[in-house]
């Protein structure tokens, strides 16, 4: 089974702090997603990668960042982490288009903002 | 911008009744389409995937799809109090990497 991880479940940070969340993925897939997922608005893509140092904004990237520096992991960087980024993020990660397989994501990480 | 449409529910089913889930799309050139579950607190899980119109089966799932009229529908068959959850449904977006969610549907069965 292919497996996406991510590092931590629950996470709770303060205003302005700089937070990473990692994504690891164990089966050579291409592309690599970050959403976020609140109630009522359903998952919100914040950036995708298509390969290893390619990466391409979401519908949301503002306040975001990512890094993909190798094949199995891609990182979720919050600059400076304001309260209305508490959510749960979720990392999934799929292989190309064509490929009629479906995302798998990983179990999330409920990230709270004080 | 390009959508996915479901209803937000609740859909309540007493336990052994087929549930019936419903999702339109917007993007005519789609060729992909997922169906997923997820409990609360939980993450995605995919359960059905669907590429031609008509109907694909699964054990108690049914996934139907009918591109003409940009429609995709997932049937529960003797639904049972274990598939209470948020049904998810996804299209591929033509020409992209990228999925699009609709926000899901609530399913609760009542034992």
């Amino acid at each position: 089974d292919v497996k996406v991880t991510q590092s931590s479940r629950y996470l709770v940070k303060r205003t302005g702090e700089k937070v990473f969340l990692e994504c690891v993925q164990d089966m050579d897939h291409e592309n690599m997603f970050w959403y976020r997922q609140d109630p009522g608005l359903g998952l919100r893509l914040i950036y995708f990668s298509y390969d290893v140092k390619m990466k391409e904004k979401g519908d949301i990237p503002e306040g975001y960042s990512v890094s993909r520096e190798k094949k199995e992991r891609f990182s979720l960087i919050l600059e400076s982490a304001s309260t209305n980024q508490t959510s749960m993020y979720l990392c999934a990660s799929s292989l190309p288009p064509g490929q009629r397989y479906g995302y798998t994501f990983g179990s999330g990480t409920r990230l709270t903002v004080v | 911008q390009k959508e996915v449409e479901q209803n937000s529910g609740p859909l309540s089913v007493p336990e052994g009744a087929i549930a019936s889930l419903n999702c339109t799309y917007s993007d005519r050139v789609s060729q992909s389409f997922f169906w997923y579950r997820q409990y609360s607190g939980k993450s995605p899980e995919l359960i059905m995937s669907i590429y031609s119109n008509g109907d694909k089966e699964d054990g108690r799932f049914t996934a139907q799809l009918n591109k003409a009229s940009q429609y995709v529908s997932l049937l529960i068959r003797d639904s049972q109090p274990s598939d209470s959850a948020t049904y998810l449904c996804a299209v591929a977006e033509s020409g992209t990497y990228k999925y699009i969610f609709g926000t899901g549907t609530r399913l609760k069965v009542l034992a």
